[in-house]
């Protein structure tokens, strides 16, 4: 059963930078394409960026475009999402989420158990 | 500009059937799309794969009671003998070349 595990919460002060980790077990990073979506609270959801099998590279939404980085350390199945210049907006659930594939893009069929990121 | 439209509440009975909607814009009627759940306070959950053409590919587990259905740009969930725990917000999700996004959900309400 493939499984997403993410880091804990973090408590950030405005300006600063998060790094939120989640670590695919049952699987192999490199099957999968790794997405990130946050949830501001009482609010929906918001993809953020992840791997673009289509064109082999990764993609970021235009509105975290230069402030977010997306990462993956294939040794240990681990992906990762950096969120810089942080401001209290960006206080939300951070999810990691996967396409089943790496040919096209999917469905986001799998999502980790989300973590929460206070900014004050 | 690909949008997805969804209603921002619905409810319907203990027992009863409900149909939510996800509305795309039209010259994206071809596209599939993805319905997921997400409980108070918990994470989001796949709930199915929808085709345009009605085809549907459920997750892991998920109950007969949720199914799938297209017409034209719209893509349907509908929940029959609706249960307590189906009290949820459900977001419609698509995908394309360089593009992943939501609808803005719906809270479903049981009665």
């Amino acid at each position: 059963q493939v499984q997403l595990v993410q880091s804990g919460a973090e408590v950030k002060k405005p300006g600063a930078s998060v790094k939120v980790s989640c670590k695919v077990s049952g699987d192999t990073l490199s099957d999968l394409s790794m997405h990130w979506v946050r949830q501001a609270p009482g609010k929906g959801l918001e993809w953020m960026g992840g791997f673009e099998p289509e064109a082999d590279e990764t993609i970021y939404a235009p509105e975290f475009q230069g402030r977010v980085t997306v990462t993956e350390d294939t040794s240990t199945d681990t992906a990762f999402m950096e969120l810089s210049s942080l401001r209290s907006e960006d206080t939300a659930v951070y999810y990691c989420t996967t396409e089943t594939g790496t040919t096209s893009s999917d469905a986001f069929d799998l999502w980790g158990q989300g973590t929460l990121v206070t900014v004050a | 500009q690909l949008v997805l439209t969804q209603s921002p509440s619905a409810s319907a009975s203990l027992g009863a059937s409900v149909k939510l909607t996800c509305t795309l814009t039209s010259r994206h009627n071809s596209f599939a799309i993805a319905w997921h759940q997400q409980k108070p306070q918990k994470g989001p959950r796949f709930l199915m794969k929808l085709y345009s053409d009605g085809r549907h590919k459920k997750g892991d587990g998920i109950p007969d009671r949720f199914a799938g259905s297209s017409s034209g740009a719209e893509r349907y969930l509908t929940i029959s003998n609706l249960q307590s725990e189906d009290e949820a917000d459900y977001y419609c999700q698509t995908w394309g070349s360089g593009i992943r996004l939501f609808g803005g959900g719906t809270k479903l309400t049981v009665l």
